[in-house]
């Protein structure tokens, strides 16, 4: 298996603009995470899909952010509009009925 | 919710032990995870604990006491790649597979 992929690996917009990030997990998993890093904030995850339901997604910041799961071998992250202070890494990861959570590689979104 | 604190940064020398220390408050508990996280890259799984006592994987141990809600992890023999953020993790009770809360992460840094 390929591992978690993720797109784009870099995104440079500028504020008011949509982005979208990209996630295909595992194969057979059937739990996908969204988090994102910052320096300030450490790893924060921002919402947890099982079987491509949403379970919790308190840690969403506010709607400016929405997350999908369409199917079992794709997801996505949006924002919009998009705002400096979403500059981050999002990393997306997946795992199946045990206890390793595989992380992919992430997204380094800058917003100007 | 979930506090879980760990020292920021710690410095050792090459083929020595360090031991990084990990504490927390929980709602819920089920299982406590270290991970690896090399500058730029995605964190890797390294070790998990859900009943009390020390697991051993090579150069790498952890210890969990749930009572004390403490755990820590024991690097042996530390090479220079070992030098990177360590993140203990806490996975949530409510849901047997979900949701980590990730500390801030430990930098260690080896030295010659």
């Amino acid at each position: 298996d390929a591992g978690v992929i993720q797109s784009p690996r870099h995104e440079v917009t500028e504020m008011g603009q949509e982005v979208t990030l990209r996630c295909k997990p595992i194969s057979g998993h059937d739990y996908l995470f969204w988090y994102r890093q910052t320096m300030m904030r450490g790893l924060e995850l921002l919402i947890y899909f099982n079987n491509n339901v949403p379970i919790d997604d308190s840690g969403m910041p506010e709607d400016r952010f929405s997350a999908k799961m369409p199917n079992a071998s794709f997801s996505t992250l949006k924002i919009q509009p998009s705002e400096p202070r979403d500059s981050a890494v999002y990393f997306c990861a997946s795992n199946g009925r045990d206890n390793e959570q595989f992380f992919g590689p992430g997204t380094r979104l800058t917003v100007l | 919710g979930q506090n879980i604190d760990q020292p920021t940064e710690m410095t050792a020398t090459e083929g020595a032990i360090v031991q990084i220390n990990c504490t927390y408050q929980t709602s819920g508990f089920n299982g406590l995870f270290w991970y690896q996280q090399h500058a730029g890259e995605a964190p890797t799984f390294l070790s998990y604990n859900v009943l009390d006592g020390l697991e051993e994987k090579g150069r790498f141990s952890s210890f969990l006491s749930r009572s004390k809600g403490y755990s820590y992890l024991l690097l042996k023999e530390l090479q220079m790649k070992d030098s990177a953020s360590y993140l203990c993790a806490v996975r949530d009770g409510s849901d047997s597979w979900g949701k980590l809360q990730f500390g801030a992460g430990t930098q260690v840094v080896v030295t010659p």
